[in-house]
C-alpha cells in the first residue's frame, strides 16, 4: 500500500529564518510527487509536482526537492504570509493521490 | 480560468439526516474527485470519475455514501444516513486527465454532525 510520511507535524519559524520539511514516501511505481499548501478554511493549493529524482523546482521563497525516497519543500528567509499547512502527495501505478499528513507552518515577526 | 465551484460551503445536520454536496469541475477537466479531510490530516480520495465513469470508489462507505457524475460534467455526493464520524470537509477536485496530472481542488464543503 502506498504511503506518504511528512515531518515535522509543526514547525515555527522567525521571519527569516530559513527551514526545510521532509516527505518520505513508499509508493510503487512513482508517478508524480506533488505540493499543495492548505490555508484554514481553503482547499489545497496546487505548488509544484515533482517526477523524477533529481529534479527541482522553485516558486518564490519555495524550493522543491526529489530523491527516489524523500521531497523536501525548501523555504528561504520565510514571512508571516507563508503561514500554513504544507500537504505533500504522491501517485504511483494505481494513479490514486496519497497524501500525508501535513507540516503546519508558522512563521512569526 | 474559474476555478473547482462546490456547494454548499457549510454544512450542519442531525446524526442519521442525508446531505448532499454539489461540484462543477474545471471546464474541460475530463477527471473529477471527492476527498474526505478531517481535521488535522491529509485529504483521503473517496471517488474518483473519469468522464461519467467510476474509475475507484474502493474507500466510499457504500452503504451511506453515493455519488454521481450524470453527463461528465457536474457532480453531486449524498451522505445518507450521516453519522458523527462523517463530520469533515469534503473536497472536490478536477484533472485534466487521471495519469499524474495536476489535481486543482475547490474550497470545500465542511460538514458538521452534531
Amino acid at each position: 500500500e502506498d504511503q506518504v510520511t511528512q515531518s515535522p507535524e509543526a514547525l515555527r519559524l522567525q521571519e527569516g529564518e530559513s527551514s526545510s520539511l521532509n516527505c518520505s514516501y513508499t509508493v510503487s511505481g512513482l508517478r508524480g510527487l506533488f505540493w499543495y499548501r492548505q490555508d484554514p478554511g481553503k482547499g489545497p493549493e496546487f505548488l509544484f509536482t515533482l517526477y523524477s529524482a533529481g529534479e527541482e523546482k522553485e516558486k518564490e521563497r519555495l524550493k522543491a526537492t526529489l530523491t527516489k525516497k524523500e521531497s523536501f519543500l525548501h523555504i528561504t528567509a520565510p514571512k508571516p504570509e507563508d503561514s500554513a499547512t504544507y500537504l505533500c502527495a504522491a501517485t504511483g501505478g494505481g494513479n490514486k493521490l496519497t497524501f500525508g499528513t501535513g507540516t503546519q507552518l508558522k512563521v512569526e515577526l | 480560468e474559474a476555478g473547482v465551484a462546490q456547494s454548499p460551503r457549510y454544512k450542519i445536520i442531525e446524526k442519521r439526516q442525508s446531505v448532499a454536496f454539489w461540484c462543477n469541475p474545471i471546464s474541460g477537466h475530463a477527471t473529477l474527485y471527492w476527498y474526505q479531510q478531517i481535521l488535522g490530516q491529509g485529504p483521503k480520495l473517496l471517488i474518483q470519475f473519469q468522464n461519467n465513469g467510476v474509475v475507484d470508489d474502493s474507500q466510499l462507505p457504500k452503504d451511506r455514501f453515493s455519488a454521481e457524475r450524470l453527463k461528465g460534467v457536474d457532480s453531486t455526493l449524498k451522505i445518507q444516513p450521516a453519522k458523527l464520524e462523517d463530520s469533515a470537509v469534503y473536497l472536490c477536485a478536477s484533472s485534466r486527465a487521471r495519469e499524474a496530472n495536476t489535481i486543482y481542488f475547490g474550497e470545500g464543503s465542511w460538514l458538521t454532525v452534531v
